[in-house]
């Protein structure tokens, strides 16, 4: 099976750095991606990692450790805006295709 | 560009009822478009994986029989929930692949949920 594991919770202040770790046991693995999702809203793409190392995108950096199975979001200079669930998404082979499996999701709350 | 729609965005329908809700790629082509529920304040679970002109894979667990998929065109899926019941109030996303090259191999661009209540 699939599963991946991730904090569900965090409190940050608005200007400051947070990192959201996961954790994964996949087969098939190809690579991890993240999401961001808003309350009633639909998840929003926000970075890919196939390989080692660090992915910089903006606010927005993503980490990927294969031989560790693990992977983190972060998120550097802190607006209220950015409070929402983000997802890590393992990416892998599935039935007939490729396919996404979800970690349960981190809800984020920035504080002034 | 990469435009998902869903309709309906929500419907309250009664038990016993079916639920047709349309999942369309607004500006590109989507070889392969996915469906997921989602409970409140929990993780999107995967329901079934449908490729252009072929019959759906479903998840382990999901009644194909219930939930009828179908993906007539390159860029329109449908999801019937039929003989809905209460327990199956949730939201359900669409997400649709583009043609498996580069990044849009791996990104999935999400439609905006479709809200089902059944009372």
């Amino acid at each position: 099976g699939q599963s991946l594991e991730q904090p569900s919770e965090v409190t940050a202040v608005e200007g400051a750095i947070v990192q959201i770790n996961c954790t994964y046991q996949t087969s098939g693995f190809y690579g991890l991606s993240w999401y961001q999702q808003h309350d009633g809203g639909a998840p929003t793409f926000l970075s890919y990692n196939a390989l080692d190392g660090l992915e910089e995108t903006g606010r927005f950096s993503s980490f990927l450790s294969r031989s560790d199975s693990y992977g983190y979001l972060l998120l550097q200079e802190l607006q209220m805006k950015d409070s929402a669930s983000y997802f890590c998404a393992a990416y892998h082979s599935g039935a007939g295709s490729y396919q996404l499996t979800f970690g349960k999701g981190t809800k984020l709350s920035v504080i002034p | 560009g990469a435009v998902v729609s869903q309709h309906p965005s929500w419907v309250i329908c009664k038990s016993g009822t079916s639920v047709k809700i349309e999942c369309r790629s607004l500006d590109f082509q989507a070889t392969t478009m996915f469906w997921y529920r989602q409970f409140p304040k929990q993780s999107l679970m995967l329901m079934a994986t449908s490729n252009e002109g072929s019959k759906a894979t479903y998840e382990q667990g999901v009644e194909k029989d219930k939930f009828l998929i179908n993906h007539a065109s390159l860029t329109l899926s449908t999801l019937t929930v039929t003989s809905a019941h209460p327990e199956d109030s949730s939201f359900y996303i669409c997400s649709a692949r583009d043609a498996p090259s580069g990044r849009s191999l791996y990104e999935q661009y999400f439609g905006p949920g479709t809200r089902l209540t059944v009372t």
